[in-house]
C-alpha cells in the first residue's frame, strides 16, 4: 500500500487561506468517505483536525474544513494563524491495509 | 479525559524483542478498537496494527507481519505490542492510537515512545 501523496510544503500569510491536497486511488481516498487530517506540531503526538471527509471533532476551530472530490481530499485552514504552522497528515482507510497515511505537508506562516 | 501512555521503548539490537505497553484511562476500553501507528525519525506517520475492542480481530502492515503481535488486556485497560526480529528500519516513535466508534479515524493518541534499533 503506497502512502497517499500530499505537498511537501505549503506557506501563506496570517490571515489567508491555504489549501493542502491529499491523493490516492479509487481503492482508498476515492472509494471511502473515511479521510481525515492530523495536525502535528515538532516533538507532539498527532491531533485529530478533521474525520470522515469534512467533520471537526468537538473543540476543533472552524477554520479547518475538509472535503473530497473523486481520488484527492483537501484541507483548507482559512484565517491562517501562527499556531497552525505544524505538519499536516491525511489518512484514509483502503481495502487492503486498512489504513494509509499521507506523505506529510510541512505548513509555514510567513 | 481520555488518556493514553505508552512504555517501554528503548534501545535494542537488531535481532531483538521488545514489549511495549499503551496504559488508557478515561473511557471504557473494552468498547474501543486500539491501534499502534509508528513515526520513524523525520519521516511519516506509517500504520502499524489493530485490535479490536474484544481482541478477537487484529489487523497488520505488511512491513511488520509475522514479527510483531498486537494485544490488550481488558481488564487492565492495557494495550500491547510485541516486537520481536527487530530490524533497523523499524526505529521509530512508536504511539497508540484510540479509533473513533463509527468512522476509520484515530481520536485521541498518547505521546509516543521511542524505539531504536541499533548495534
Amino acid at each position: 500500500q503506497s502512502a497517499l501523496t500530499q505537498p511537501a510544503s505549503v506557506s501563506g500569510s496570517p490571515g489567508q487561506s491555504i489549501t493542502i491536497s491529499c491523493t490516492g486511488t479509487s481503492s482508498d481516498v476515492g472509494g471511502y468517505n473515511s479521510v481525515s487530517w492530523y495536525q502535528q506540531h515538532p516533538g507532539k503526538a498527532p491531533k485529530l483536525m478533521i474525520y470522515d471527509v469534512n467533520n471537526r471533532p468537538s473543540g476543533v476551530s472552524n477554520r479547518f474544513s475538509g472535503s473530497k472530490s473523486g481520488n484527492t481530499a483537501s484541507l483548507t485552514i482559512s484565517g491562517l494563524q501562527a499556531e497552525d504552522e505544524a505538519d499536516y497528515y491525511c489518512s484514509s482507510y483502503t481495502s487492503s491495509s486498512p489504513y494509509v497515511f499521507g506523505t506529510g505537508t510541512k505548513v509555514t506562516v510567513l | 479525559e481520555v488518556q493514553l501512555v505508552e512504555s517501554g521503548g528503548g534501545l535494542v539490537q537488531p535481532g531483538g524483542s521488545l514489549r511495549l505497553s499503551c496504559a488508557a484511562s478515561g473511557f471504557t476500553f473494552i468498547n474501543y478498537a486500539m491501534n499502534w501507528v509508528r513515526q520513524a525519525p523525520g519521516k511519516g506517520l506509517e500504520w502499524v496494527s489493530a485490535i479490536s475492542g474484544s481482541g478477537s480481530s487484529t489487523y497488520y502492515a505488511a512491513s511488520v507481519k509475522g514479527r510483531f503481535t498486537i494485544s490488550r488486556d481488558n481488564s487492565q485497560n492495557t494495550l500491547y505490542l510485541q516486537m520481536n526480529s527487530l530490524r533497523a528500519e523499524d526505529t521509530a516513535v512508536y504511539y497508540c492510537a484510540k479509533k473513533r466508534i463509527g468512522s476509520y479515524t484515530f481520536d485521541y493518541w498518547g505521546q509516543g515512545t521511542l524505539v531504536t534499533v541499533s548495534s
